[in-house]
């Protein structure tokens, strides 16, 4: 089974604090993305890699970067935490070619700045 | 860029049937795809439709209209465990990275 695991389910930070958010994925798959998702807007996506060292902007890259310096993990940086990326952080992977459809989430990050 | 639209809402009883429609706007299509959520959970993969026609998986089936830009979700023989989100999503044909835009979701609920 796809294994998609985030280091925490629950996180706490101050306004203007840097925020990691890290996540793992245990199936060699290329891909990686991070999804914010807010009650009635689905989710939308941050940055996406498809490749070791290479990201591409999703739809709301604005305050925040990712990291992908290994093939499993792929991480997502808040330089500067503000009030309004309080939200549910959901990371994804998935297999890279015409056949692959299939994106397998995390369980979430609940995240809260105060 | 990319637009779906799918019902904010649906309530049915157990064993009812109940479709869910999404429309979309793309500027590149590859295929559209169906999520299912439940509370705290994660989103699961349910189907995927690249060509015009039906997908029949168990109770659930999905239906692409490529002409028409729309697709549905039809989940049968409602059970309780069906309540949860259902998400649409398009799968872009110009991005790399199989890259997803997702619809703001539908909420199931299923009542005795």
């Amino acid at each position: 089974d796809v294994k998609v695991t985030q280091s925490s389910r629950y996180l706490v930070k101050r306004t203007g604090e840097k925020v990691f958010l890290e996540c793992v994925q245990d199936m060699d798959h290329e891909n990686m993305f991070w999804y914010r998702q807010d009650p009635g807007l689905g989710l939308r996506l941050i940055y996406f890699s498809y490749d070791v060292k290479m990201k591409e902007k999703g739809d709301i890259p604005e305050g925040y970067s990712v990291s992908r310096e290994k093939k499993e993990r792929f991480s997502l940086i808040l330089e500067s935490a503000s009030t309004n990326q309080t939200s549910m952080y959901l990371c994804a992977s998935s297999t890279s070619g015409r056949v692959s459809y299939e994106q397998y989430f995390g369980p979430g990050t609940r995240l809260t700045v105060t | 860029g990319q637009s779906l639209e799918q019902p904010s809402e649906v309530t049915a009883v157990e064993g009812a049937i109940v479709q869910i429609n999404c429309t979309y706007q793309t500027s590149g299509f590859y295929g559209l795809s169906w999520y299912q959520q439940h509370d705290g959970g994660a989103p699961t993969f349910l189907s995927y439709n690249a060509l015009d026609g039906l997908e029949e998986t168990g109770r659930f089936s999905s239906f692409l209209s490529r002409s028409d830009s729309y697709g549905y979700l039809l989940l049968q023989e409602l059970q309780m465990k069906d309540s949860a989100s259902y998400f649409c999503a398009v799968r872009d044909s110009r991005a790399a990275g199989n890259k997803l835009t997702f619809g703001g979701g539908t909420r199931v609920l299923v009542k005795p």
